[in-house]
């Protein structure tokens, strides 16, 4: 009964492959989030959606593309990886102020 | 351009006692304010939170103090146990722009038995 899940929890790939990160949340919360953790601890948003629109969009490589099929799933797709995309990524989901977050997925690039 | 600040990465706390977890903000649109607790290897999970219309938030041993005027929150929890010990992020938001969140880089805390 996992509040919200993300698949995989570790991905290692080479530099320019493109992969995908998957999330899905069962609180029937309308508003879903990626976040990327770097080495230095900073958590900071990527993106947003309510209701499947894309409602934050912060400065990111366009190579990271959000797609969300539904309002229970949002997946992270990322294009000819580089080495500065290593990081822990971090799915969240809000009902008004609170944000619930999965357990993240860390991704390394050589 | 880091809007919100924890400048201690850790803090080591003996049993029993208070450990007091500081936060400072640059933006003063920020009008609510959270905490999480992280363990390695997981998310964040929400702790507890503060409306910028109140000054202290109290849930069981976690408490929230928010000085509006330094810009300045921070969490007290006593009495501490060593199942506290885990990285606290706080977070701050504009209630009016949207779910959008500021996080602070952690502070790990350590509680000793």
């Amino acid at each position: 009964d996992t509040a919200v899940s993300q698949t995989p929890k570790y991905l290692v790939t080479q530099m320019g492959n493109d992969k995908s990160i998957k999330c899905e949340q069962n609180l029937g919360h309308d508003t879903m989030y990626w976040y990327k953790q770097d080495s230095k601890k900073f958590l900071k948003i990527m993106f947003s959606y309510n209701n499947k629109e894309l409602i934050i969009n912060e400065t990111v490589p366009n190579r990271f593309s959000p797609k969300s099929p539904d309002k229970a799933h949002l997946n992270l797709h990322i294009n000819s990886l580089e080495l500065g995309d290593s990081a822990v990524y971090f799915c969240a989901s809000s009902l008004g102020l609170t944000q619930y977050f999965g357990p993240g997925t860390r991704l390394t690039v050589l | 351009d880091q809007q919100v600040k924890q400048n201690s990465p850790s803090l080591s706390v003996q049993e029993g006692r208070i450990s007091i977890l500081n936060c400072d903000y640059t933006n003063s649109m920020f009008d609510y304010f959270l905490w999480y607790k992280k363990y390695p290897a997981e998310g964040p999970t929400f702790l507890i939170s503060i409306s910028s219309i109140k000054d202290k938030n109290e849930d069981g041993r976690f408490t929230v103090f928010l000085n509006k005027s330094a810009k300045h929150l921070s969490l007290h929890i006593v009495p501490s146990q060593p199942g506290d010990s885990a990285v606290y992020f706080c977070a701050a938001s504009n209630s009016n722009t949207g779910n959008q969140f500021y996080f602070g880089t952690g502070t790990s805390l350590t509680v000793i038995p």
